[in-house]
């Protein structure tokens, strides 16, 4: 099915294991995002790519790394999960046009217990 | 600091009545999206409007950008229940090459048959 899916939907850990998000899109974008949303603080970017292999940091990156060695993947790992980061995690692509928004996966819901 | 104010908070109305949601910054946005976004899933694009004074109309969803494109507001004609769930704004910034979306805390409606 072309879009953009994210797995595992939900995903409970404990704290102190590594953990990976998935993101896999169908459209060849070429920027990728991944946010956090927690109630108070609305949507948080943690990390983007514009393009294979190019990274960068958001707003809230400590405890996180994302890779992105195919267009089409980008994996978001919490290295030592901690419960603070215990969040409805989402991943979005855009197409480069400003006259377009976001398009938003469906969400993992992360329980760091 | 919130680039984006969104007001109000939550709105709780009842089916039929009339509503509107405002989105304000002192930044200058190159455009601005108005996403809306049910439990359980992501944000899911709505209007892009990108010419300061612009008017959309989405049936019974009308989208303004102000004229000097430092603000927004929606307003729903008519509310039905189906019309509960999240309203967010968001905005790209102008100038550079900047193409992260800044994000609303967001707008709690709730449409009570």
């Amino acid at each position: 099915d072309a879009g953009i899916t994210q797995s595992p939907r939900y995903k409970i850990t404990e704290t102190g294991r590594q953990v990976t998000l998935m993101c896999h899109q169908t459209w060849s974008h070429s920027y990728m995002f991944w946010y956090r949303q927690d109630l108070g603080h609305g949507l948080r970017l943690i990390y983007y790519s514009a393009a294979a292999d190019i990274t960068d940091k958001g707003e809230v990156p400590d405890g996180y790394v994302v890779s992105r060695s195919k267009t089409e993947n980008f994996p978001l790992t919490l290295e030592s999960a901690t419960r603070s980061q215990t969040s409805v995690y989402f991943c979005a692509t855009w197409t480069g046009s400003f006259n377009y928004g976001y398009t938003f996966g469906s969400g993992t819901r992360l329980t760091v217990v | 600091t919130q680039l984006l104010e969104q007001s109000p908070q939550f709105l709780s109305i009842q089916e039929g009545e009339n509503l509107t949601v405002y989105c304000n910054s002192s930044s200058v946005f190159s455009s601005l999206q108005w996403y809306r976004q049910e439990p359980g899933e992501g944000p899911v694009l709505l209007v892009t409007v990108v010419t300061g004074g612009e008017v959309k109309k989405l049936k019974r969803l009308t989208f303004q950008f102000g004229d000097a494109r430092k603000d927004s507001s929606l307003h729903i004609t008519a509310a039905q229940p189906g019309d509960t769930g999240l309203y967010l704004c968001a905005g790209f910034t102008s100038g550079g090459s900047n193409y992260k979306l800044t994000f609303g805390k967001g707008t709690l409606l709730t449409v009570n048959p």
